[in-house]
């Protein structure tokens, strides 16, 4: 079974920083890109960032460029969210998305739980 | 940037009706050169991830019931849902991938 599990969530005051991680199965990791979305409480989906299947390439929504790094280790099938200087406007579920294609990283497939950040003081 | 746009917000239909959700793009999602469209459909339940319905704006994923199609090109969409069932009651998103990603505001659908 393809799952993607998300860990790394809770509650940071304005300027901090937390790092969230994603541990995917059921699938072969290294076939495939990554996302980072995100869902404030209430509102649509957003995306917020997407690697590439060797981590040589990687891009941001501008919303996170410059504060948010992702990254992912192939053997140990993860990708991480590095999120510093956090605002409040970061609050929100943080979903871990594998691409829905091998060829092509356009849509996202199977989505794990997520988890929640709280950026407040 | 890539504007999404759903009508309506809300619909509320009958058990085994039919329920039509629009979408439609600031720019063509079309490209010519692979004759498809950039365009995803996901479902999302309460306390659940959205889950991926339809992409390349008219193609089910594997195991989503024939009763969810994709319709559109360009710049104009739809995803209808032929015979609504109950466990159909969600909020219905499409994403546009021909730049970056960027989703719709939402159609909630109720019975």
């Amino acid at each position: 079974e393809v799952q993607v599990v998300e860990s790394g969530g809770g509650l940071v005051q304005p300027g901090g920083s937390l790092r969230l991680s994603c541990a995917a199965s059921g699938f072969i990791f290294d076939d495939y890109w990554m996302h980072w979305v995100r869902q404030a409480p209430g509102k649509g989906p957003v995306w917020v960032s997407r690697i590439n299947k060797d981590g040589s390439n990687t891009t941001y929504a501008d919303s996170v460029k410059g504060r948010f790094t992702i990254s992912r280790d192939n053997a140990k099938n993860k990708v991480y969210l590095q999120m510093d200087n956090l605002r409040g406007e970061d609050t929100a579920v943080y979903y871990c998305a594998r691409a829905g294609s091998s060829s092509w990283y356009g849509w996202f497939g199977p989505w794990g739980q997520g988890t929640l950040v709280t950026v407040s003081s | 940037d890539i504007v999404m746009t759903q009508s309506p917000d809300s619909l509320a239909v009958s058990l085994g009706e039919r329920a039509t959700i629009n979408c439609k793009s600031s720019q063509s999602l079309f490209y010519s050169s692979n004759n498809k469209n950039y365009l995803a459909w996901y479902q999302q339940k309460p306390g659940q991830p959205p889950k991926l319905l339809i992409y390349w704006a008219s193609t089910r994923e594997s195991g989503v019931p024939d009763r969810f199609s994709g319709s559109g090109s360009g710049t104009d969409f739809t995803l209808t849902i032929s015979s609504l069932q109950a466990e159909d009651v969600a909020v219905y998103y499409c994403q546009q991938y021909f730049t970056s990603h960027t989703f719709g505001g939402g159609t909630k659908v109720e019975i």
